[in-house]
């Protein structure tokens, strides 16, 4: 049972647009989400990260939007750049269930110039 | 932020024998580690969730008698592939977090091949 999906496998934007990655659960006792993003032979680096009792959350560049109530979570990059092309993780955590990471399948996201 | 590392990063052997690979928090005391596994294009797979000082508690399906985890110190893990096989070939990637950080980090990885 896949309790973190993330339906589109690639997502291509133009330099400067906004890119918006999605990502869905199932389960709703998941108490973080957090991102990560990952170049090939590398591991995940940690983008940001939203606790499950907030709608919001901003670094910089990065914005992480919560809905709890349709079991989505989105990341938006504005201004998209190259540099922020690889694949995009997103991850759920349930310190009640041991509080391991539980991974979605991945976004490749391509920004191009 | 936390700096996790992996040694190798990578690492060829033959079919048969064992190969340890070696996470170490460098700025932080872990005392929860975590080992994935990642085939190409796919998600990273939780094998198995170290706890330092007890027994690693590994997922289904994954042989704790092939993947031997150890977690002898709060900065460090290893994990030995015994009688390694062709079919483990794969990334496999370490994950530390301290108490109280809910955010994992992560190390580089380490590409085992087996030939």
């Amino acid at each position: 049972d896949q309790q973190v999906k993330q339906n589109s496998p690639s997502l291509s934007v133009q330099e400067g647009r906004i890119s918006i990655l999605n990502c869905d659960y199932t389960n709703s006792m998941f108490d973080y989400f957090l991102w990560y993003k990952k170049y090939p032979a590398e591991g995940p680096t940690f983008l940001i990260s939203i606790s499950s009792i907030k709608d919001k959350n901003e670094d910089g560049r990065f914005t992480v939007f919560l809905n709890k109530s349709a079991k989505h979570l989105s990341l938006h990059i504005v201004p998209s750049q190259p540099g922020d092309s690889a694949v995009y993780f997103c991850a759920a955590i349930s310190y009640n269930q041991g509080g391991k990471l539980i991974f979605g399948q991945g976004t490749e996201l391509s920004v191009k110039p | 932020g936390a700096v996790v590392s992996q040694h190798p990063s990578w690492v060829i052997c033959k079919s048969g024998t064992s190969v340890k690979i070696e996470c170490r928090s460098l700025d932080f005391q872990a005392t929860t580690m975590f080992w994935y596994r990642q085939f190409p294009k796919q998600s990273l797979m939780l094998m198995a969730t170290s706890n330092e000082g007890s027994k690693a508690t590994y997922e289904q399906g994954v042989e704790k008698d092939k993947f031997l985890i150890n977690h002898a110190s709060l900065t460090l893990s290893t994990l030995t592939v015994t009688s390694a096989h062709p079919e483990d070939s794969s990334f496999y990637i370490c994950s530390a977090n301290g108490q109280g950080l809910h955010e994992q980090y992560f190390g580089p990885g380490t590409r085992l091949t087996v030939t």
